[in-house]
């Protein structure tokens, strides 16, 4: 039973390009958690989604970024126009209900010239 | 802050010795998480306690969860110089959906 997947693991974009960080969650898990996470520091919660559905994005900031988890495929996180703030490690977590255990992906460590 | 606080941030220890770290949140909670990372790595899920759960363990390690004091503890004994790693407490609160993470407690262990 393969993990949390993400993917690319390193991304490196200049300042007002897009980055699309993709995440493929456990087989059989259809809760998906976005975190950020900035250097020495804890994790950071983003978005909550379903599949197909945004359940809590109260840790989102209100511009340029978004997140979606269609019926097929990944969830995809895509923050448009990049600041140099921006850059962190993103991990996603999946778990099978929600409340319950999250298991979490090897990150995507997003760094913005 | 919702967050959790961890204490101590940052802890030395011989391998061979028992390490101890606390960690302390704010509101009422369905259950409590602790993962490890290592460094610039993913986090690794240790153990799930829940509100209604006072001790739980998992081969050398222990956790106990005192809701009264809104406090939890991760005892790992025996350490390893692979224990090594920051050690996160997250918390899922009442109505919740995602973890509300600690700052960490950085373990050294000396071989």
């Amino acid at each position: 039973n393969a993990g949390v997947m993400q993917n690319p693991r390193h991304l490196v974009r200049r300042r007002g390009q897009e980055a699309r960080l993709r995440c493929s969650p456990m087989k059989g898990h259809s809760h998906v958690y976005w975190y950020r996470q900035l250097p020495e520091e804890g994790l950071k919660f983003m978005v909550y989604l379903q599949k197909e559905n945004i359940i809590d994005e109260s840790g989102m900031p209100k511009e340029r970024f978004s997140a979606e988890f269609p019926k097929e495929g990944p969830s995809i996180l895509r923050i448009q126009q990049v600041v140099r703030g921006d850059s962190a490690a993103y991990f996603c977590a999946s778990s099978s209900d929600r409340g319950e255990t999250q298991y979490f992906g090897p990150g995507t460590r997003l760094l913005v010239l | 802050s919702q967050q959790g606080e961890e204490d101590p941030q940052a802890l030395s220890i011989q391998e061979g010795e028992n390490a101890t770290m606390n960690c302390s949140y704010k509101t009422s909670i369905n259950n409590l998480q602790w993962y490890r990372q290592n460094s610039g790595r993913g986090l690794v899920h240790l153990i799930l306690i829940r509100s209604n759960e006072r001790e739980k363990h998992s081969g050398r390690l222990r956790v106990t969860l005192d809701t009264s004091k809104k406090s939890s503890s991760l005892l790992i004994t025996a350490s390893r110089a692979a224990d090594t790693a920051s050690y996160f407490c997250a918390t899922v609160q009442t109505g919740a959906n995602n973890l509300f993470f600690g700052t960490g407690t950085r373990l050294t262990v000396i071989p």
